[in-house]
């Protein structure tokens, strides 16, 4: 059973445009929520986080939403840029677990 | 080193044979996670070592898989009788003491493990 729902395998969008991920949780008792980005043949980095008591985290062009009534999480990346182009992993923290729990992915593709 | 480095790089090997993946953390990075990527999926979590603590095994998927670490140093997954469905990019990250309040991990690039 999923606990980290990402429902969208890919999203495709215009250079210079907004890019919206989403992501769905099933456990209300997670306290991080993040954002990895990988790239073929190279391991997941980190992208930005939120603790489960803000509802709002920007770092320059990117910007992580929670929603914490709806179990939802989103990362707006404005303006895209043809390099934001990767998978894009949604990913839990928190209760009684020590890891860190991932979706499945999101292939992010920004067209020049 | 400067960051997570994992050997070898590509595994090529055959049905019923073993196989040790090899993960040298970030110097002085406490806890050390092993994760998989089979294809199309999404990060499955493994095992995770801690300092001297037991580490915590709950996502090992069988017991042909198994896992070492040396003090807070290098760590071994060792897969004994592979099968085609262990066919996966096999993942060690460190982080300086768990999952901070930013929830960083250093990822290694992965082992790419073909079972035949």
């Amino acid at each position: 059973d999923q606990q980290v729902k990402q429902n969208s395998p890919s999203l495709s969008v215009q250079e210079g445009r907004i890019s919206i991920l989403n992501c769905d949780y099933t456990n209300s008792m997670f306290d991080y929520f993040l954002w990895y980005k990988k790239y073929p043949a190279e391991g997941p980095t980190f992208l930005i986080s939120i603790s489960s008591i803000k509802d709002k985290n920007e770092d320059g062009r990117f910007t992580v939403f929670l929603n914490k009534s709806a179990k939802h999480l989103s990362l707006h990346i404005v303006p895209s840029q043809p390099g934001d182009s990767a998978v894009y992993f949604c990913a839990v923290y928190g209760g009684s677990q020590g890891n860190l729990i991932f979706g499945k992915g999101t292939k992010l593709s920004v067209k020049p | 080193g400067a960051g997570v480095s994992q050997s070898p790089s590509n595994k090529v090997t055959e049905k019923g044979k073993d196989v040790e993946l090899r993960c040298d953390p970030i110097s002085g990075h406490t806890a050390l996670y092993w994760y998989r990527q089979r294809l199309g999926q999404g990060l499955e979590f493994l095992i995770y070592f801690q300092g001297n603590s037991a580490p915590d095994k709950s996502g090992l998927p069988s017991d042909r898989f198994s896992a070492e670490r040396t003090g807070e140093s290098v760590s071994t997954l060792t897969i004994q009788r592979t099968q085609q469905e262990d066919s996966a990019v096999y993942l060690c990250a460190s982080s300086p003491q768990g999952v901070s309040n930013t929830g960083e991990l250093f990822f290694g690039e992965g082992s790419r493990l073909t079972v035949l």
